[in-house]
This record gives structure tokens, C-alpha cells and sequence, in this order.
């Protein structure tokens, strides 16, 4: 089945650790994003990739990094520089973007991070 | 700047009837697209419907149909005959070069 994975589903770090968060998709879609939610709010665009080896911060990069160095994996490292890390935070993928009616984004099911 | 508003954090309905989500959307572009995304307490984003901004017939996706009323900004949710299963954050989400959410309607479906 195609589809898109997190890991691990629950994430605990102790402050001034760095933490990275696994994604994984065999949907064969070119662009990858990250988002964090918060209670209350919306998701928010941590970085996103539209091809591998380059990507693009999104609205809430600081004390994020992140890699593309396959189609199919985009692993999210949350530094100690990341003031609030403890968030839920979702993968997304979808086909690439220029291809028209090619906007639905498929998520992962989520990385539940708690710093302790 | 681009904004997406859903004015009702949270919402109530019986089984079997009607509930309508509000959302509004500010934005200069001409070209977009709108999109309900269902979040239930297992967490994962589900697809429900989606709608192209060229397009003036209202999407439908069995139960669900939306309002889109694009003079207006505004592209509301329609659930019909409503399930249990229907309990869910409901996120409604615009897109020209990246996708912005709402922050979100709590829906709770009543036996």
C-alpha cells in the first residue's frame, strides 16, 4: 500500500538535545513538507522540499533543519536552538506542484515530540 | 497576506442531521484551491473534499458538500445526515503556492 510513515509516533527529549523525526513516503511525490501543530491552532509550514536536494523554509523554520537527500525520505531535526519544541508535527507530500490539479497534499500520521 | 478564518472553534450536532462549518479566506489571487481536511482523535489528516477556484459548481463528496462562494470568500462544509464517526477537528485549508489552515472546528456528533 502506498502511503506515508512517521517515526517514531511518541518522541521524548530532554532540553539541549537535538531530536531528529523520520518521513518516509512510496507515493512516488516529488515535493515534501513538515508542519507543527499546537493546541488551538492550525498547522504551520516548517520547511518544505519540491525536489531532492533542495527545500525551502516555510513560515516557522528557525531551530529546524532538514534534508533531501532521497525522493522518498525527509527527516526533520529539531534543534536545541528551538525555544518550544513539544508540538505535534506532520509529513506531508504531494505530486509536484507545477502539474496542474496536483495540489492535494497526503499526510503521515503525525510525531507526537515532548521535551522534558 | 494570505488568511484562512474558521469563526466556529467549536460545534455540536445529533446524529443524523445537519451541521454546516464556516470558513472565510482573504486573498488577491485568482487562482487557488480550497480544501477540508478531517482530523480525528487518532490524529491523522484525512482528505474530504476539495474545490478548484475555476470552478463554480460546488464540489460534493457523498455526505459532504461545500458553498463556495468566491465573491465572498467564503467556502463552508456541509455535512449531511451526520455519524458518529463524523466526531473530528475539521481544518479548512487554501492553497496557492503553499497551503494555509484555518485553525480548526471542533465537531462533536451527538448519538
Amino acid at each position: 500500500d502506498g502511503g506515508i510513515t512517521q517515526s517514531p509516533k511518541y518522541l521524548f527529549r530532554k532540553e539541549g538535545q537535538n531530536v531528529t523525526l523520520s518521513c518516509e513516503q512510496n507515493l512516488n511525490h516529488d515535493a515534501m513538507y513538515w508542519y507543527r501543530q499546537d493546541p488551538g491552532q492550525g498547522l504551520r509550514l516548517i520547511y518544505y522540499s519540491q525536489i531532492v536536494n533542495d527545500f525551502q523554509k516555510g513560515d516557522i523554520a528557525e531551530g529546524y533543519s532538514v534534508s533531501r537527500e532521497k525522493k522518498e525520505s525527509f527527516p526533520l531535526t529539531v534543534t536545541s536552538a528551538q525555544k518550544n519544541p513539544t508540538a505535534f508535527y506532520l509529513c506531508a507530500s504531494s505530486i509536484d506542484e507545477g502539474l496542474a490539479g496536483a495540489r492535494e497534499q497526503f499526510f503521515g500520521p503525525g510525531t507526537r515530540l515532548t521535551v522534558l | 497576506a494570505q488568511t484562512v478564518t474558521q469563526s466556529q472553534p467549536e460545534m455540536s450536532v445529533q446524529e443524523a442531521e445537519t451541521v454546516t462549518l464556516s470558513c472565510t479566506y482573504d486573498t488577491s489571487e485568482n487562482n487557488y484551491y480550497l480544501f477540508w481536511y478531517k482530523q480525528p482523535p487518532s490524529r491523522q489528516m484525512i482528505l474530504v473534499i476539495r474545490q478548484e477556484a475555476y470552478k463554480q459548481q460546488n464540489a460534493t463528496e457523498n455526505r459532504f458538500s461545500v458553498n463556495f462562494q468566491k465573491a465572498a470568500k467564503s467556502f463552508s462544509l456541509k455535512i449531511s445526515d451526520s455519524q458518529l464517526g463524523d466526531t473530528a477537528m475539521y481544518f479548512c485549508a487554501f492553497r496557492t503556492d503553499k497551503l494555509i489552515f484555518g485553525t480548526g472546528t471542533r465537531l462533536q456528533v451527538f448519538p
